[in-house]
């Protein structure tokens, strides 16, 4: 699986548009990439995942450029409940199994 | 989606003792997982738990060290054998529900142990 590059930390302020950009140089044809939220003292949420283009839900938008060499997790009007670990991870459909990078701390300031 | 739940939620262990963590899914699931977690880190994968058949460790991981069982497809167990203080640590268990993008892992909230 591809190995995935992103910032150590990340601050914002309540309010603004967050935008973390991973890169995944590496990346095969037929994997995927996907974004999780950890909370302190508890386990990932999933959050979004895409392929190619760009893929929004109503926590977040994910973009992809055409290499797909990289994606940028776009989250609206953070709150400071958005305080938290952001990883980026790329997947593969018949393993299952994710490789957790080290993660962006995004830190949400009133 | 899957509501996952783990026991010990935590545990204070003495050197040299076993531990076996509990992981039960709420519906059944097509791949398990376990991940460890060092207070600070990211996670990193122990295996996968297979139903019916030995786990497939990742490197650096050994079953002696790391047992791990999947009778069925709800029900997971990782015992942490012989611990030693590098050893403490959060163990997550983590599902694929198979109805949901292929990505889309569930998690527990985590077993933190305690090794002294």
């Amino acid at each position: 699986l591809a190995k995935t590059t992103q910032p150590i930390s990340m601050d914002s302020y309540e309010g603004q548009e967050v935008n973390i950009t991973c890169s995944h140089n590496n990346i095969a044809t037929n994997d995927y990439i996907t974004w999780y939220q950890q909370f302190p003292s508890q386990g990932p949420r999933f959050i979004i995942q895409g392929y190619k283009t760009k893929v929004t839900n109503e926590v977040a938008s994910l973009f992809i450029p055409a290499d797909r060499k990289s994606s940028t997790l776009s989250l609206p009007r953070v709150s400071l409940s958005d305080t938290a670990v952001y990883y980026c991870l790329v997947g593969r459909s018949n393993t299952g199994k994710l490789i957790f990078g080290q993660g962006t701390t995004l830190q949400v300031k009133p | 989606s899957a509501v996952i739940s783990q026991k010990p939620s935590r545990d204070i262990c003495q050197r040299g003792t076993s531990l076996t963590i509990q992981c039960q899914v709420d519906s059944q699931v097509t791949m398990m997982f376990w991940y460890r977690q060092q207070p600070g880190q990211s996670l990193t994968l122990i295996a996968t738990a297979n139903q019916g058949s030995e786990a497939t460790y990742e490197s650096g991981f050994v079953i002696d060290k790391f047992p791990i069982s999947r009778p069925n497809l709800t029900f997971s167990t990782l015992t942490v054998s012989n611990m030693s203080p590098e050893d403490s640590s959060i163990y997550l268990c983590s599902a694929l529900a198979g109805t949901g993008l292929p990505g889309e892992l569930f998690f527990g909230e985590g077993s933190r142990l305690t090794v002294l």
